[in-house]
């Protein structure tokens, strides 16, 4: 079946570090892929997402690129903000018109001044 | 002018009642979800409504009931509920049309169930 696989967290970081969330994929065909976060007691939000192979998401400063030959869609920032403390989460859809998502487990980031 | 809009926030229940949670969308969207998160912010879908239709089922417990009086909203009843249904429930909405560029869900802010 299809599934997603994150990193388990939580990730701390300082202020202006470098961020790198692995997420890894299993799908039949050729899936769109996503990140959604979700801050605090808020519902989820689009981050950004690819549809296909080699396409690049990108989206306040968050960068993902869909790698098809390592079934991968690691998220990356080259510098966080406390503001970017959230829950990330990658998730899959697969073609055919089905409109289920399909979530990784979530990854909680925390950014420390 | 929240998009998706549920009540109530938050749920606070014994076991065994029974509870119903709102959901309604303005943004003219033709496809409506709910979500389960657990306590270990794992997120699963449970239901789909298009155009009030049910397209995705999953296997949840029939104690869980959707229900769509029309596109802009989904309501979820739950009968008999028990201790591990607490968890945090979003709905969601979407425009359903196929093409990878309209693939955008949009969240409601969610409501905590605790049942005791």
């Amino acid at each position: 079946g299809n599934s997603v696989t994150q990193m388990e967290g939580p990730v701390t970081l300082s202020e202006e570090a470098f961020l790198t969330i692995n997420c890894t994929y299993t799908a039949t065909g050729y899936p769109s892929l996503f990140w959604y976060v979700q801050y605090p007691g808020e519902g989820l939000q689009l981050l950004l997402k690819a549809t296909k192979a080699d396409d690049k998401g990108s989206n306040k400063g968050f960068e993902a690129t869909y790698r098809k030959e390592t079934t991968s869609f690691h998220l990356e920032k080259g510098s966080v903000q406390v503001s970017d403390s959230a829950v990330y989460f990658c998730a899959l859809r697969t073609q055919g018109g089905s409109e289920k998502l399909v979530f990784g487990k979530g990854t909680k980031l925390t950014v420390n001044p | 002018d929240t998009a998706v809009s549920q009540t109530p926030k938050y749920l606070v229940t014994q076991m065994g009642n029974d509870k119903s949670i709102k959901c309604e969308q303005n943004l003219g969207h033709d496809t409506m979800y709910w979500y389960k998160q657990d306590s270990k912010k794992f997120l699963k879908i449970m239901f789909s409504y298009n155009n009030k239709e049910l397209i995705i089922n999953e296997t949840v417990p029939n104690r869980f009931s959707p229900k769509s009086p029309d596109k802009a909203h989904l309501n979820l009843h739950i009968n008999s509920l028990e201790l591990g249904d607490s968890a945090v429930y979003f709905c969601a909405s979407s425009h359903r049309t196929g093409s990878p560029t309209n693939e955008k869900l949009f969240f409601g802010s969610g409501t905590q169930l605790s049942v005791l």
